[in-house]
């Protein structure tokens, strides 16, 4: 399809493990958001890419927290170390460029045991 | 802190029901936007109002915003069962969007 797709849909781990959740965003969109939401929540930022831009990270509530944007197209978001309190909604958005409207993939629900 | 709140937290209507949603931001924006979230699912956008628009319509939603008061409204008329989610206004003060807390809202057939 041509929207915003993410992978894994859901993902339960244990505790201490490390998860890779991945982002496929529409095609030519420069600008790609990584946002957390835990259960009846609004949204927290976590990171964003533009372009060829450093990423801003100001939203990754710990060092545990990274991600990647490989070739201006896919990203990945990493957490080390997995802690209970990491358990939630990990939603992935792009858009055409920074403050246009932002389409969303329908998230990967982290469960962390 | 929050960029965006929206007002109320939730909100229940009938069928038919206008339902009215208001957001107030904290530094000035040259756009606001207003998205949709159905349970289980992605933010849909809605529709974006410029800091020089006042009103803006798509179809049943009526958008309204007042840079003096830093506020928004998102109204939807003739509510229907399928309009119940999570309603979010976002702003960006910078280069990025920030959401506020969102309201909930049940539409009852």
């Amino acid at each position: 399809g041509a929207g915003v797709s993410q992978s894994p849909s859901n993902k339960v781990t244990e505790k201490g493990k490390d998860v890779e959740l991945r982002c496929d965003p529409i095609s030519g969109h420069t600008a790609l958001y990584w946002y957390r939401q835990s259960l009846g929540q609004g949204l927290e930022f976590l990171i964003y890419f533009q372009g060829n831009s450093a990423p801003d990270k100001s939203g990754l509530p710990s060092d545990r927290f990274s991600a990647e944007r490989t070739g201006g197209s896919v990203s990945t978001l990493t957490i080390q170390r997995t802690q209970q309190e990491d358990s939630a909604v990990y939603l992935c958005a792009s858009s055409t460029w920074s403050n246009q409207p932002q389409h969303f993939g329908d998230g990967t629900r982290l469960s962390i045991l | 802190s929050q960029q965006g709140e929206e007002d109320p937290q939730a909100l229940s209507i009938q069928e038919g029901e206008n339902a009215t949603m208001n957001c107030s931001y904290k530094t000035s924006i040259n756009n606001l936007q207003w998205y949709r979230q159905n349970s289980g699912r992605g933010l849909v956008h809605l529709i974006l109002i410029r800091s020089n628009e006042r009103e803006k319509h798509s179809g049943r939603l009526r958008v309204t915003l007042d840079t003096s008061k830093k506020s928004s409204s998102l109204l939807i008329t003739a509510s229907r069962a399928a309009d119940t989610a999570s309603y979010f206004c976002a702003t960006p003060p910078a280069d990025k969007l920030i959401f506020g807390t969102g309201t909930r809202l049940q539409v009852f057939p």
